[in-house]
This record gives structure tokens, C-alpha cells and sequence, in this order.
């Protein structure tokens, strides 16, 4: 069964620093990873969504990593904004046709301006 | 790009009373779509997998009978929370596939609030 861990739980910055969070999961036969943002009583939003065969994807100031053999993923997010402030998710989906995705708890992630 | 909507965003409903919540796939075919559930301050987790044209699929645990899960069309899947009680209150969002793909793309999610 799939496990995804997210660290940290929770993250506090100050404006305009560069910072990394970070996605763990357990079995490596993925079809894709995707990291979405929710906003307190919002919807996700999808981020950036990295295919088993990626390594890396970048949108404005997201870049997200992707190394399938070890389980890991992160998501880096430079010159932080209060805008930033979110939980963030990062989901797995299954590499089988089930297309079934797991997801982590999150970080939720405050930057102070 | 794939887009996927839900209706109502939000809904508030009485005890005992039944909420339908409907998940369109706008501008692709989607043969399976999944209903994920998010309790406050949890994950999400996979309720069921609905393919079109036939029952859906439930994970251990959640209840069919009260989970009422219909994939009539390509473009439309709908949950029903039959004789919804408080603790049916969370957040329950739709994913869809589109037909030959493998991506997944989500919906934004409905927010139920049984009083």
C-alpha cells in the first residue's frame, strides 16, 4: 500500500526567502506526481504535475523534483511572498491503470511579511 | 487545458436530508473519475472509483448504500450522501480521467456542512 509523507508538517518564513518542501512515498511504481496548494476552505490547486519520466518541472517561481527510485520529491518555492501562505499537497498516482492517487497531510506553510 | 467542476461548491443541509454533489469533466470524455474525502486537518482519501456505465468501486470502509455513486455519461459523475448526519461534514472532491490518458485531473471540491 502506498504511504506519502509530507515534512515539515507546518513551516514559517519570513518574506522573500527560498524554501523546500518535501514528499516521500513509499512504493516507487508511480505514474505521475502532482503538488497542488489549498487555500484555508478553498479547493486544490494543481501546481505542477511531474510524469514518472520527468525529473523536474518549473512554473514561475515553483520547481518541483522528482527522483522515483529513492521515493522523494520536492517542491522549492524562491523569494517567498505572503501570497505563498497555504497547505500544500503533494499526491502519488498509482503506476497501474487503477489510477488511484494517495496523498500526504500536507505542510502548511506561513510566510510573514 | 482539462478541466473538471463540482456543484454546489458549498451546501449546507439538515440532518437526515440527502445532498447530491455532481463532478463534470468540461471539456474532455472522462471513463473514470474518483471521489477523494478530506476530514479537517487530514488528507485526502480515495472513497471510490466510478467508471462510466457501470458500479463503482468502494474503498474498505465507506459505506455504498450511503455513498451513492452514478456515472451516467462521459462527462458527469455524482455522489449522493444519502441521510447525511454531522459527521458526513467534510470536503469531498472529484477527480477525472480522461479516455486513453492516464492523468488525472481535480476538480475543485465540495464543501458539506451537516447541521
Amino acid at each position: 500500500k502506498q504511504e506519502v509523507t509530507q515534512i515539515p508538517a507546518a513551516l514559517s518564513v519570513p518574506e522573500g526567502e527560498n524554501l523546500v518542501l518535501n514528499c516521500s512515498f513509499t512504493d516507487s511504481a508511480i505514474y505521475n506526481l502532482q503538488w497542488f496548494r489549498q487555500d484555508p476552505g478553498k479547493g486544490l490547486t494543481s501546481l505542477l504535475l511531474i510524469q514518472s519520466s520527468q525529473r523536474e518541472q518549473t512554473s514561475g517561481r515553483l520547481n518541483a523534483s522528482l527522483d522515483k527510485s529513492s521515493g522523494r520529491s520536492t517542491l522549492y518555492i524562491a523569494a517567498s511572498q505572503p501570497g505563498d501562505s497555504a497547505t500544500y499537497l503533494c499526491a502519488v498516482e498509482e503506476g497501474t491503470n487503477a489510477g488511484k492517487s494517495t496523498f500526504g497531510d500536507g505542510t502548511t506553510l506561513t510566510v510573514k511579511p | 487545458g482539462a478541466v473538471v467542476s463540482q456543484h454546489p461548491s458549498w451546501v449546507i443541509c439538515k440532518s437526515g436530508t440527502s445532498v447530491k454533489i455532481e463532478c463534470r469533466s468540461l471539456d474532455f470524455q472522462a471513463t473514470t473519475m474518483f471521489w477523494y474525502r478530506q476530514f479537517p486537518k487530514q488528507s485526502l482519501m480515495l472513497m471510490a472509483t466510478s467508471n462510466e456505465g457501470s458500479k463503482a468501486t468502494y474503498e474498505q470502509g465507506v459505506e455504498k448504500d450511503k455513498f451513492l455513486i452514478n456515472h451516467a455519461s462521459l462527462t458527469l459523475s455524482t455522489l449522493t450522501v444519502t441521510s447525511a448526519h454531522p459527521e458526513d461534514s467534510s470536503f469531498y472532491i472529484c477527480s477525472a480521467r480522461a479516455s486513453g490518458q492516464e492523468t488525472q485531473y481535480f476538480g475543485p471540491g465540495t464543501r458539506l456542512l451537516v447541521l
